[in-house]
């Protein structure tokens, strides 16, 4: 069973950069079929996707977030990162890393977001 | 940017009522990239729907889903006690995926 796990600070300073990281075990992380994403709720607020990279590197990022953003991939230890810099009190938020996962069987083509982790708090404060 | 609109911001209810969640588009949304979560205090969302109408493994199957282009709804046939929590919508056919501002579900 694939789980995910967020690490990283609790607390970060106003204009610092916040950095998470997303273990995934009980599976691989290398495969053509999974995009791995990063995706943050503030308190009492909706969701919002911040981004995604895959086994390859190649990422896409939310406009309203990518010049500040950066995810990335580290195959060898089955993680990936989110990097967001120049922080404010407006970043603090649960952050959640989650899989995307899409293949073809015999019932046709299958494409959801069904994995998430237990979600880390980020508090954005001097 | 797609932006997913949901009705009614919060829904009362009573065990064993039929409920019908709407959510809407602000453009087309391909039906393969179309789910749907149940989210309770404290805890991650839970995909219950993908691809508009496809139940996620374990889901019961008083939880359906349907709709296509920019109209989609998720439907439980009898609310059951857990199932009052926040339903979000999200599309992600679409950079930037977008989800919608939630409905809550609570006891009348």
């Amino acid at each position: 069973q694939v789980q995910l796990q967020e690490s990283g600070p609790g607390l970060v300073k106003p204009s610092q950069t916040l950095s998470l990281t997303c273990s995934v075990s009980g599976g691989s992380i290398s495969s053509d079929s999974y995009a791995w994403n990063w995706i943050r709720q503030p308190a009492g607020k909706g969701l919002e996707w911040i981004g995604r990279v895959y086994s390859s590197g190649g990422t896409n990022y939310n406009p309203s977030l990518q010049s500040r953003v950066t995810i990335s991939v580290d195959t060898s230890n089955n993680q990936f990162s989110l990097n967001l810099s120049s922080v404010t009190a407006a970043d603090t938020a649960v952050y959640w890393c989650a899989r995307r996962y899409y293949y073809f069987d015999t019932a046709g083509y299958h494409d959801a977001f069904d994995i998430w982790g237990q979600g880390t708090v980020v508090t954005v404060s001097s | 940017e797609i932006v997913l609109t949901q009705s009614p911001g919060t829904l009362s209810l009573s065990p064993g009522e039929r409920v019908a969640l709407s959510c809407r588009a602000s453009q087309s949304v391909r039906s393969s990239y179309f789910a749907w979560y149940q989210q309770k205090p404290g805890q991650a969302p839970r995909l219950l729907i993908y691809g508009t109408s496809r139940r996620a493994s374990g889901i019961p199957d008083r939880f359906s889903g349907s709709g296509s282009e920019t109209d989609f709804t998720l439907t439980i046939s009898r609310l059951e006690p857990e199932d009052f929590a926040v339903y979000y919508c999200q599309q992600y056919g679409s950079s930037p995926f977008t989800f919608g501002p939630g409905t809550k579900v609570d006891f009348k």
